[in-house]
This record gives C-alpha cells, structure tokens and sequence, in this order.
C-alpha cells in the first residue's frame, strides 16, 4: 500500500522569506503523480503543483518548485518570496499512474508571519 | 474558469437520519469522486465514479453510502443513517477522461456536522 509522510505538523515563517515543506511516500509503482495541495482557512483544496515521477526535472510554477528525489522517494516543496496568503495547510499527496484515488498525507501547517 | 461546486456549505443533521451531499461538477469531466476529511485529520478517498458505476471504493464506503448521478449535472453523496462519526468535510472531485491529464478538481465542500 502506498503512504505519504508529512513529518512537519506545524512551521512559521516570516513573509518574503523561503520555506521548504517536507514529505516522503512509499510505493513499489514506478510511474506515478505527485502533488502538493494547498487548503487556506476557506477550506478549498487547491492544487499548487504537480510532479509526474516520469519526469526528471522539477516541477515549477512561479515561486512554488518541488525538490524530486525518486529514489529517495521524497518530495519537498520550496515557497520562495513567501506571503500570506500562502497561509495554509499544505497536504502532500500520491496517486498511481491510472488510478482513481489521491492518498493525502496529514498535511503540514504553515504561518507566514507579518 | 470552470469549477465544482458544491452545496449546501453546512449542513447540520440528527444521528440516524439520512443526508444528501449534492455536488456539480466540472461540465467536460466524466470521472466523479468524493473524499472525507475528519477535523484535524487527513483527507481520505471515499469513492470514485465513471460511467454511472463506481470503479473504485475505500473500506469507509460502507452500505450506510451511496452515489448517483441522476442527471447529466448532479453527483450526490447519500448517507442512510448518519452516525457522528460521519461529522467531517466532504469534498467533490472531478477530472477529465483523457489519460495524460488526471488533475482531479476539488469542490468548496460540505461540512457535515451530526448531533
């Protein structure tokens, strides 16, 4: 069975700073989706970004970019010039290739501090 | 752009009644599904639904649920006989059918709150 670790509950930064969110997955698939979605206090999922692990360049959409290390199967995202509205839960999150469900992770908490 | 909505926002029910979540999603996307998040706790797959049949289902989609498409716009969400266990976020997804792109889409949810 597959599983996505958050090991960060809780992180505080201070606005325009970089943060780095961290996750781990286990799988024995091959090709899969990684993704980070972000849930603001409106309690919406959004996604932030996307990884396919057949790709080897990191993702990247504006100041958000992942870390993909596939043998390591970790998954770090990277919030550069941090604001807050980047506030939020952070859920990191795994699906099969051909796959219906997401598996989430527990999710990472992030403060960007004024 | 196109999203999924979902309605109501909140909704507050006895234990042992039964409930629909009502969910529209994104007009092109013929692949449905919901997902439960329990406060404080992370989001888990329910069900998914394609083709007017569930392909897939978690050990949480018990006989107490079920899903139906019953016209070409609504997905809903049944739940016979809530129990207050069943108090959480309830979240809609959907995606398109084409094999390279399976971004799910997810709803505002409905937070069920069972007393």
């Amino acid at each position: 069975a597959q599983t996505v670790t958050q090991s960060q509950p809780e992180m505080s930064v201070q606005e325009a700073e970089t943060v780095t969110l961290s996750c781990t997955y286990d799988t024995s698939e091959s090709n899969y989706y990684l993704f980070w979605y972000k849930q603001p206090p409106s309690r919406q999922m959004i996604l932030v970004i996307r990884q396919e692990a057949y790709k080897q360049q990191n993702a990247t959409e504006n100041r958000f970019s992942v870390n993909f290390q596939k043998a390591a199967k970790s998954f770090s995202l990277k919030i550069s010039d941090s604001q807050l509205g980047d506030t939020a839960m952070y859920f990191c999150a795994f699906m099969k290739m051909r796959d219906d469900k997401i598996i989430f992770g527990k999710g990472t908490r992030l403060h960007i501090l004024p | 752009e196109p999203e999924v909505t979902q309605t109501p926002s909140h909704q507050v029910t006895q234990m042992g009644q039964e409930v629909i979540l009502r969910c529209v999603p994104i007009s092109n996307h013929l692949y449905f599904y919901w997902y439960r998040q329990i406060l404080g706790q992370k989001v888990e797959f329910l069900v998914s639904f394609y083709n007017n049949e569930i392909s897939e289902k978690s050990e949480i989609f018990d006989d107490q649920f079920s899903v139906e498409r019953p016209d070409g716009s609504n997905f809903t969400l049944k739940i016979r006989s809530t129990k207050l266990e069943d108090s959480a976020m309830y979240f809609c997804a959907s995606s398109e059918v084409q094999a390279l792109s399976y971004e799910q889409y997810f709803g505002p949810g409905t937070r069920l709150t069972v007393t």
